[in-house]
């Protein structure tokens, strides 16, 4: 059952354009999200966290958004670079879990090009 | 600082045998977390181990099975492969359980194929 949904696989934006990624989440006990950034041959980064308390983070070109009521949160990145071509994960943790444990979404492809 | 290593990056195996991954956490973490990422999906959470103690592990039959060593460091085993047991397997490594949550690290994963 997938807890963390990340209903676009793919995004293509210009360079200098925002991105917008989506991510959707189904359990009410999720009180803490992540971005996560993959490129070929890595483990995911660490981008941005939220903490449900909040609606809002920002950090340099990357806000994410979250709404608590639609149970959606979205990264921003403004603008946007090639070197931003990755793939992004949304992953989000359990305030109701005694474990590190985090759900990711399948992630979505973005290609920043010229 | 080294970040998380992971050992061997690349691993082909037959059906039915067993295998076994490493992981090296950053210096001064005492907390490794495995995930197994199946091509198009997310990584999907298999153990977290805190002190040598495995403190939860996820929706995975007992065919896999992982230690922690004195140093941190720790492994992952898997018996009786399956060929949907191909993936990448990341190890995430935390300075402690609690702070896992908010911060994970993770290795560049070891590519699985089993054939």
């Amino acid at each position: 059952d997938q807890q963390v949904k990340q209903n676009s696989p793919s995004l293509s934006v210009q360079e200098g354009r925002i991105s917008i990624l989506n991510c959707d989440y189904t359990n009410s006990m999720f009180d803490y999200f992540l971005w996560y950034k993959k490129y070929p041959a890595e483990g995911p980064t660490f981008l941005i966290s939220i903490s449900s308390i909040k609606d809002k983070n920002e950090d340099g070109r990357f806000t994410v958004f979250l709404n608590k009521s639609a149970k959606h949160l979205s990264l921003h990145i403004v603008p946007s670079q090639p070197g931003d071509s990755a793939v992004y994960f949304c992953a989000a943790s359990d305030r109701g879990s005694t474990l590190g444990r985090l759900y990711f979404g399948r992630g979505t492809q973005l290609t920043v090009w010229p | 600082d080294a970040g998380v290593t992971q050992s061997p990056t690349h691993l082909i195996k037959t059906r039915g045998q067993h295998v076994t991954l490493r992981c090296s956490p950053i210096s001064g973490h005492k907390s490794v977390s495995w995930y197994q990422q199946v091509l198009g999906q997310g990584p999907q959470f298999i153990f977290q181990y805190y002190e040598k103690e495995e403190r939860g592990r996820g929706n995975f039959p007992d065919r896999f099975s992982a230690r922690q060593f004195p140093n941190y460091s720790s492994e992952l085993n898997v018996n009786a492969l399956l060929l949907g047991d191909s993936a990448l397997y990341l190890c995430a490594s935390s300075g402690d359980p609690d702070r896992a949550r908010y911060e994970q690290y993770f290795g560049p994963g070891t590519r699985l194929t089993v054939t």
